[in-house]
């Protein structure tokens, strides 16, 4: 049972490119979440989806977009990289929303923007 | 408005001995809390959680207590080992749906041999 799988797992890029960070989950969960952590901030809410087809802003959305074409899938896009995004990016699924279940998570992308 | 706050970023504690984690919140409407376990170059695992109605919660030598007129929480381990060295992150949410989790800054525990 892979449960959520995070692709790639390491990147760097230079500022201005674009890229697309891939988030699959394998245990049909209606909610998934893609977060980032940066020392001393924990864990912060970019982007959010309540079921296939929808898309919501979290806390920090600003320069990153997603899309949940599939129930499966979830992507996050970085249009325009800029060094402030250097970070550990983690997506996450979840059955509910809240509650004593939680979410379970992949095991990140390590992004660096130079 | 951090509503879930962890104010101690680091914790060492020497391997057996119990270790404490405390966690603090402002919204009262919070009725289930997490906490998580985090490893280096690895995704946050889930722990152990605890509803309102409950004041303390325990699984093997984790145990979370909740004291809701306080607004905080902590999580003990006894013993420590040095497998429990990681970043613990707590979490709450209102309810089941509706509403999202929301997590603390997290704490590193260190468990010295």
């Amino acid at each position: 049972n892979a449960g959520v799988t995070q692709t790639p797992k390491f990147r760097v890029l230079k500022t201005g490119q674009s890229m697309t960070l891939l988030c699959a989950q394998d245990m049909n969960h209606e909610y998934m979440y893609w977060y980032r952590q940066d020392p001393g901030m924990g864990l912060r809410l970019i982007h959010y989806s309540v079921g296939e087809g929808t898309t919501a802003k979290g806390e920090v959305p600003d320069g990153y977009n997603v899309s949940r074409l599939k129930k499966q899938n979830f992507l996050l896009g970085l249009e325009s990289a800029a060094p402030s995004q250097t970070s550990v990016y983690f997506c996450a699924s979840s059955y509910l929303q809240g509650g004593p279940y939680g979410y379970t998570f992949g095991s990140g992308t390590r992004l660096t923007v130079v | 408005d951090q509503q879930v706050k962890q104010n101690s970023p680091s914790l060492s504690v020497q391997e057996g001995r119990i270790s404490i984690l405390n966690c603090d919140y402002t919204n009262s409407m919070f009725d289930y809390f997490l906490w998580y376990k985090k490893y280096p170059a690895e995704g946050p695992t889930f722990l152990i959680s605890i509803s309102s109605i409950k004041d303390k919660n325990e699984d093997g030598r984790f145990t979370v207590f909740l004291n809701k007129s306080a607004k905080h929480l902590s999580l003990h381990i006894v013993p420590s080992q040095p497998g429990d060295s990681a970043v613990y992150f707590c979490a709450a949410s209102e309810g089941t749906s509706g509403s999202r989790l929301t997590f603390g800054e997290g704490t590193q525990l260190t468990v010295n041999p």
